[in-house]
């Protein structure tokens, strides 16, 4: 079984400042997952880390995995209200090709204000 | 395409009925999987299956049945449900090979209380 833990679990933050959210998981995990979720909503994907290394950006978020620390972040820049939503990270367990079970971690819930 | 959908929505139950939730997907994923979302938590595997007539136990199997006897749907029963069961209930489908680069894709959720 895979342990995720992210930090901080709250945030709350300014419009235009940048910060990082951690995710730090327990065992080797061959891929790290980013989703979205607003209040009351599903899950949205925002990012899927493959390899050491990886880096992905869409607009202000940015993500990036280091699996030799077992560390993965999402940073982001310049923040807006839209931006506001609790982002979660996942990893899997499972080894290989399959895309196997997921383990969250318990989530960040970011507010961003003016 | 309507990707993954649930039934019902909302639904309550008291303690020591059963009921079904449903899902179904049309992207003919071969992986599907229920998680439940508790407050302050993140989301915890109860079962998964990675093809039809293949299940497996996650996280919190206790007090859950399912079955998968299409591609397309994947069941979710509780057997005599206890208030500790109210939570929210999310149904995800993904491919299984990861060289498609694929996520899981979840649906809109059922929201469940047990009094």
């Amino acid at each position: 079984e895979l342990k995720v833990e992210q930090n901080p679990l709250f945030l709350s933050m300014q419009e235009g400042k940048n910060y990082t959210i951690y995710c730090n998981y327990s065992t080797t995990s061959d891929r790290l997952y980013w989703y979205r979720q607003d209040p009351g909503k599903s899950l949205e994907s925002l990012f899927v880390l493959l390899s050491n290394g990886a880096v992905k950006q869409e607009g202000r978020l940015m993500a990036s995995l280091d699996t030799k620390a077992r560390l993965s972040t999402l940073h982001i820049t310049a923040a807006v209200h839209d931006l506001s939503a609790t982002y979660f990270c996942a990893g899997t367990a499972d080894r290989g090709s399959t895309l196997g079970r997921l383990y969250f971690g318990r989530g960040t819930q970011l507010t961003v204000w003016p | 395409n309507a990707g993954v959908t649930q039934t019902p929505k909302f639904q309550v139950l008291k303690t020591g009925q059963s009921m079904t939730l449903q899902c179904a997907q049309d992207m003919n994923h071969e992986y599907m999987s229920w998680y439940r979302q508790d407050p302050g938590m993140g989301l915890r595997l109860i079962h998964y299956s990675v093809g039809a007539g293949i299940t497996d136990q996650g996280e919190v199997p206790n007090g859950y049945n399912v079955s998968r006897s299409t591609t397309e749907d994947f069941p979710l029963r509780l057997l005599s449900a206890a208030p500790s069961q109210t939570s929210v209930y999310f149904c995800a489908s993904s491919p299984t090979y990861i060289w498609r680069q694929e996520t899981q894709y979840f649906g809109p959720g059922t929201r469940l209380l047990v009094l």
